[in-house]
């Protein structure tokens, strides 16, 4: 246990549904960062918050919103996804994006059915 | 843009053997750091490991050590004694020590420990 957690750890779901993922950690951090993790692919940033303000998209399509209301919680928002946006999300902080080390949750596995 | 290379997808190893996974990459900056990450079946990434690269002397933390290859761009972990809580997928990630630059991680390699 890290410290960060992550709900629902599973997650199926419809193209047409909205759902949406939870990150919080007890960490006492301030920047925040969603992952994807495809099957042998690299993993890819998607956003980061520093102290609640987002500080890099990483040219990620708009059916993912994120949502940082604190520097202890971190959402993404989901909508029309993709059978491709099938994959493993994982929700990372560290004490600020200077920081070298990062901690990771237990991530969302995610089916687009 | 800095690459990761990891070329081995998967690994085996006997228990209480010794392993050594692969890690290259690609950059033209001087100062930066490396890591290794496990993510066991838990899903959880946890750092192993880290390298600041303008340290000359190889990172150890108990049974794991890295041997850091500046000039060949090559950072290598070794697992000593290897255990079953050891089976995982093990990630390389790099990260420029500048700004706030990210990690930027290998595609992997899935250790397995043999009993």
């Amino acid at each position: 246990e890290t410290g960060v957690t992550q709900t629902p750890r599973h997650l199926v779901m419809g193209m047409t549904n909205k759902k949406s993922l939870k990150c919080e950690q007890h960490l006492g951090h301030n920047a925040m960062y969603w992952y994807k993790q495809s099957a042998k692919k690299p993993l890819e940033l998607m956003f980061v918050y520093n102290f609640k303000e987002q500080t890099e998209n990483n040219s990620v399509p708009s059916r993912f919103s994120p949502e940082c209301p604190n520097s202890s919680h971190l959402f993404l928002h989901l909508h029309t996804l993709q059978p491709e946006d099938s994959a493993l999300y994982l929700c990372a902080s560290s004490q600020d994006t200077l920081n070298t080390e990062a901690f990771f949750g237990q991530g969302t596995r995610l089916t687009v059915v | 843009a800095q690459t990761v290379t990891q070329s081995q997808p998967e690994m085996s190893v006997q228990e209480a053997e010794t392993v050594t996974l692969s890690c290259t990459y690609d950059t033209s900056e001087s100062d930066y750091y490396l890591f290794w990450y496990k993510q066991p079946p838990s899903r959880q990434m946890i750092l192993v490991i880290r390298q600041e690269a303008y340290k000359q002397q190889n990172a150890t933390e108990n049974r794991f050590s890295v041997n850091f290859q500046k000039a060949a761009k090559s950072f290598s972990l070794k697992i000593s004694d290897s255990q079953l809580g050891d089976a995982a997928m093990y990630f390389c990630a790099y990260r420029l020590n500048f700004g706030n630059e990210k990690l930027t991680f290998g595609t992997g390699t899935r250790l397995t420990i043999i009993p």
